[in-house]
């Protein structure tokens, strides 16, 4: 059965960095030639694909967050993590990761709730 | 990047109808797009790829179709449990992009 963990900080201050980790069981990162991805919800609000990594390494980021995204993958440990530095109080959301296969997102993990504030 | 939007913004039906959401893209996606139902405190949940494919253990009352800018996901005889918000979301060109939701409340 495949499943994802989100992990990190629930608390980050303005212009610091937001970091947060993927755990995967159940599927091989490294063996997948899948993309995975981070998608975050602003309270009370919609989805927003924040950014994937494909298994090779591969990246592409979402042009509004661009600047300041890096997503990196640990196949020995079967992660992958975001980092998003200089936050502000519009980057308060809950973050997902889930598998991307294809393009579509068919796993996901339950979700972080990251609050930007000091 | 393309912009998909959905309508209506909310949607009533009673349950046992039948609902109708419709997701527009600024371009072609061909059939590259995806609808997803999110209830509250959950993750979204894969329900159609590839705009028609109902994904594992979706039940028949769901059903899309479309391709190219217009895409739409059936919902035929409503269950309690339906009564969420769904999303539309392209694979067809970086950056994915999601639309902003139909809400599907009770009438």
């Amino acid at each position: 059965q495949l499943q994802l963990q989100e992990s990190g900080p629930g608390l980050v201050k303005p212009s610091e960095t937001l970091s947060l980790t993927c755990t995967v069981s159940g599927d091989s990162i490294s063996s997948s030639n899948y993309y995975w991805g981070w998608v975050r919800q602003p309270p009370g609000r919609g989805l927003e694909w924040v950014g994937s990594i494909h298994s090779s390494g591969n990246t592409y980021y979402n042009p509004s967050l661009k600047s300041r995204v890096t997503i990196s993958v640990d196949t020995s440990k079967n992660q992958f993590s975001l980092k998003l530095s200089s936050v502000t109080a519009a980057d308060t959301a809950v973050y997902y990761c889930a598998r991307q296969p294809y393009g579509k997102y068919d796993y996901w993990g339950q979700g972080t709730l990251v609050t930007v504030s000091s | 990047e393309v912009v998909l939007t959905q309508s209506p913004a909310t949607l009533s039906v009673s349950p046992g109808g039948r609902a109708t959401l419709s997701c527009r893209a600024s371009q072609s996606v061909s059939n590259n797009l995806a609808w997803y139902q999110q209830k509250p405190g959950q993750a979204p949940r894969l329900l159609i790829y590839g705009a028609s494919t109902r994904a594992t253990s979706i039940p028949a009352r769901f059903s899309g179709s479309g391709s190219g800018t217009h895409f739409t996901l059936t919902i035929s005889s409503l269950q309690s449990e339906d009564f969420s918000v769904y999303y539309c979301q392209q694979s067809n060109s970086w950056p994915y992009t999601f639309g902003q939701g139909t809400k599907l409340e009770i009438k």
